[in-house]
């Protein structure tokens, strides 16, 4: 059975780090991409970052490259993502979803994780 | 970046209805569009792939259609249960992948 659980989120200052984990079940993420998806308080959907399966490649929306890393660690079963110089408009939860077959469709979602740059 | 405009923004709807939204893309994009719904507090869940599939165990009271830059998403006899928020999910040039702004359903 397909699971994505998201942790790591709480309340950080601007300009802080924080480190979100999204731990697998019922699948291998060395051989699945994964993506990042964000919902900020009150709003629609906003696509973050994306690993592939073969995980040398990366992609980030233009708001958060440079400040964002996703990686993974397969012995963990485990992706992250790395959030570095946080901004207010960076509050949002943060979701994990399984991309289906390489196909960027987002088959199985995370329950997601709250992330609140505040001072 | 492809822009997904999704219409209505909110719609007041009644059981028994028949619902269709639709998604604009700024620019072709074949058939790459993707269908989730969301219900409040909890994460989205996928509908239908390349325009027209229905996912695995999604009711077929749900349908869409469209290819190039207009399509459509419909719910037939409208049940409790499909009080959501609706979005639609561009991939045609891979990243950004983009969504429609999203659209509310509720009862009247």
């Amino acid at each position: 059975q397909v699971s994505l659980a998201e942790s790591g989120g709480g309340v950080v200052q601007p300009g802080r780090s924080l480190r979100l984990s999204c731990a697998a079940s019922g699948f291998n993420l060395n051989n699945c991409g994964i993506h990042w998806v964000r919902q900020a308080p009150g709003k629609g959907l906003e696509w973050v970052a994306a690993i592939l399966f073969d995980g040398s490649n990366k992609y980030y929306a233009d708001s958060v490259k440079g400040r964002f890393t996703i990686s993974r660690d397969n012995s963990k079963n485990t992706l992250y993502l790395q959030m570095n110089s946080l901004r207010s408009d960076d509050t949002a939860v943060y979701f994990c979803a399984k991309d289906r077959d390489g196909d960027y469709v987002l088959d199985y979602w995370g329950q997601g994780t709250l992330v609140t740059v505040s001072s | 970046d492809i822009q997904m405009t999704q219409s209505p923004s909110s719609l007041s709807t009644s059981v028994g209805d028949r619902v269709t939204i639709t998604c604009q893309a700024s620019q072709d994009i074949n058939n790459h569009l993707n269908w989730y719904q969301q219900k409040p507090g909890k994460a989205p869940k996928f509908l239908i792939y390349d325009a027209s599939n229905l996912q695995t165990g999604v009711p077929s009271r749900f349908s869409g259609s469209g290819s190039g830059t207009d399509f459509n998403f419909t719910i037939n006899n409208l049940q409790p249960d499909d009080i959501a928020t609706y979005y639609c999910q561009q991939y045609d040039n891979l990243f950004p992948i983009t969504f429609g702004q999203g659209t509310r359903l509720d009862i009247k």
